[in-house]
Formats: C-alpha cells, sequence, structure tokens
C-alpha cells in the first residue's frame, strides 16, 4: 500500500513565523500534491511538483512556497504565516501525470495566532 | 459555481438505509472519482469511473455517470454507522500532459445506529 505521511498533525504558530510542512512518499511517485481544505471551500490547490525539482503553481500559491530536493519528499513553505493561513493541509501522491489515483496524508492542522 | 460541485452539503441517514450522493460539473472530463474522509483525517480514494462508463460497482458502493448532463452519483448501499465521513468527487480533465484534478465541497453523512 502506498504510504503518505506528514510530519506533524497539528502545529501552533504565531504570525510572521517561517513554517515548515513535510510530506513524504514510500511508492517513487513522481506528482506531489499540496492542497489546503477550509470548511465550505473543499479542497484547493496550493503547489504541486511533476518531478524532482520541479513546481507548478496551482490555484491558490500566494503566500506559499514548495521544495522538492527528493523524489519522495515535497515541503510546504510558509515564509510569513499569517492568521488567515489557519486551515487544514493536505498532501497528496500520484504515480504520474497521468495517473488517477492521489494518496493522501492524514493531514496538518495549523493555526496561526 | 465549481467544477465538481455535491449534493446535498449533508445527509443523516439511519443504518441499513441506502445513501445518495450526487455531484454535478461543468467541463469535459476524463474520469471523475469519488473519495471519502473521516474525520480529522487524509482523503480516501473510493472509485472511479471513465467518462466512457456509466456504471460501476465496488462493494456496496455503485457510482453512476451521465456525461450529457454532467454529472454522478454515488450510491452506499446498506449504510453502516462507520460509514459516516465526508464524501467528494473529484474530475479529472486535459489531453496529454498533466491532467488537472478538481475536488468539489464534499457531502457529510451521517450514519445513525
Amino acid at each position: 500500500d502506498v504510504k503518505v505521511t506528514q510530519s506533524s498533525r497539528y502545529l501552533v504558530k504565531r504570525t510572521g513565523e517561517k513554517v515548515f510542512l513535510e510530506c513524504v512518499q514510500d511508492m517513487d511517485h513522481e506528482n506531489m500534491f499540496w492542497y489546503r481544505q477550509d470548511p465550505g471551500l473543499g479542497l484547493r490547490l496550493i503547489y504541486f511538483s511533476y518531478d524532482v525539482k520541479m513546481k507548478e503553481k496551482g490555484d491558490i500559491p500566494e503566500g506559499y512556497s514548495v521544495s522538492r530536493e527528493k523524489k519522495e519528499r515535497f515541503s510546504l513553505i510558509l515564509e510569513s504565516a499569517s492568521t488567515n493561513q489557519t486551515s487544514m493541509y493536505l498532501c497528496a501522491s500520484r504515480r504520474d501525470r497521468v495517473g488517477e489515483t492521489q494518496y493522501f496524508g492524514p493531514g496538518t492542522r495549523l493555526l496561526v495566532l | 459555481s465549481q467544477q465538481g460541485e455535491e449534493d446535498p452539503q449533508a445527509l443523516s441517514i439511519q443504518e441499513g438505509e441506502n445513501a445518495t450522493m450526487n455531484c454535478s460539473y461543468k467541463t469535459s472530463i476524463n474520469n471523475l472519482q469519488w473519495y471519502r474522509q473521516n474525520s480529522g483525517r487524509g482523503l480516501v480514494h473510493l472509485i472511479l469511473i471513465r467518462s466512457n462508463e456509466r456504471e460501476k460497482h465496488s462493494g456496496r458502493l455503485r457510482v453512476t455517470l451521465d456525461t450529457s448532463k454532467k454529472s454522478s452519483s454515488l450510491l452506499i448501499t446498506a449504510s453502516r454507522a462507520a460509514d459516516t465521513a465526508s464524501y467528494f468527487c473529484a474530475t479529472q480533465r486535459g489531453t496529454g500532459g498533466y491532467q488537472k484534478v478538481t475536488f468539489g465541497t464534499g457531502t457529510k453523512l451521517q450514519v445513525i445506529p
């Protein structure tokens, strides 16, 4: 089974802090994704990565950056956290560009005070 | 409105009853997928139906797709308390390259024992 893990289940940070969310998958998948999930808005794509060192903006990239130095690891960075970034963050991986199933991590619930 | 909208937003049924959730979308798609999310957790892939298919079954799940109406339905038969979760449809579209996946806002299902 594919396993996607996220570094933290819960995080509390202060406004202005730099925040790193880490995601690791163990199935040699090419594609990885970061979403945020907010009530009533569903899942919104922040960034995705086709492969190592490749990244593409999703629908809501403002205030975020990403890093993919190794195939199994995809990091989401909040350069200067703000209260409107309080949310549930979900990482997912997919075999390749035309693969169909996405495999999700358990999520990180981030609270920015 | 968004690509991939589920209705109803919330559904409460008794154990043993059937649950039906609907998803509507706007543009042509390659496939449509249904995912389940237990409270506070990541999403789990349930079933996929391709644009040239009309109906698909998996255990107690039945999915239909009507491309002329741009809609899909997910039927869970003989529901169980463990089926309590949020259910999301996701549409995949695009040719070659990256196939974009868009998630809906979800239907929250409560199955009462």
